[in-house]
């Protein structure tokens, strides 16, 4: 199966921070790769699909680049609402395989 | 609007089985791929299993290989995730969501609320 390490693990930011989380795969994964945001108690929710297109809804400030086995998720301007945990889930070949996670709190 | 609503979960002890519902509304099931997520307390989020529209092709990942079962009544617009088995380390809130596609690419774009799955003697 394919591995996906995210770093950092954590990070403390605050409100208007530049936030960007990475996420990489053991193979090459060429643009297959979602990236979701999990709050407590709450569903995930997807943020961005096939590396960089954005999911209706999503705001603007978050953005996703990346291909082959290096990824990032950008955050421009962080909002009180955006401190959550990040996962990248890789989609390109079965089984499935999310990241361990990034956790993004409040400094 | 697109509603998923988990079911089944409950407590369950080692070698036992669960049968997980999903009803979903607001889309034709049939019409779309759906899949299952878990979560176990204080871990990350691990995929579990696969369903193309029609039920034909099913994936799973590698923990509940043999042991789960993916499958769907379209008619009554319901995804199922049998499992049987169960360990400790199935103990999770487990989650269905609907699969959207770009191309070669899929996300997860509508999900439940989740289920919680306790498995303890």
């Amino acid at each position: 199966a394919i591995q996906m390490t995210q770093s950092p693990s954590s990070l403390s930011a605050s409100v208007g921070d530049r936030v960007t989380i990475t996420c990489r795969a053991s193979q090459d994964i060429r643009n297959d790769l979602g990236w979701y945001q999990q709050k407590p108690g709450k569903a995930p929710k997807l943020l961005i699909y096939a590396a960089s297109s954005l999911q209706n809804g999503v705001p603007s400030r978050f953005s996703g680049s990346g291909s082959g086995t290096d990824f990032t998720l950008t955050i421009s301007s962080l909002q009180p609402e955006d401190f959550a945990t990040y996962y990248c889930l890789q989609d390109y070949i079965y089984p499935f395989t999310f990241g361990p996670g990034t956790k993004v709190d409040i400094k | 609007e697109v509603h998923l609503l988990e079911s089944g979960g409950g407590l369950a002890q080692p070698g036992g089985s669960l049968r997980l519902s999903c009803a979903a509304s607001g889309f034709t099931l049939d019409d779309f791929a759906m899949t299952w997520v878990r979560k176990a307390p204080g871990k990350g989020l691990e995929w579990v299993s696969f369903s193309s529209g029609n039920g034909h092709n099913t994936y799973y990942a590698d923990s509940v290989k043999g042991r789960f079962t993916i499958s769907r009544d379209n008619s009554k617009n319901t995804l199922f995730l049998q499992m049987n088995s169960l360990r400790a380390e199935d103990t999770a809130l487990y989650y269905c969501a609907k699969v959207v596609y770009s191309g070669s690419s899929s996300g997860f774009d509508y999900w439940g609320q989740g289920t919680l799955v306790t498995v303890s003697s």
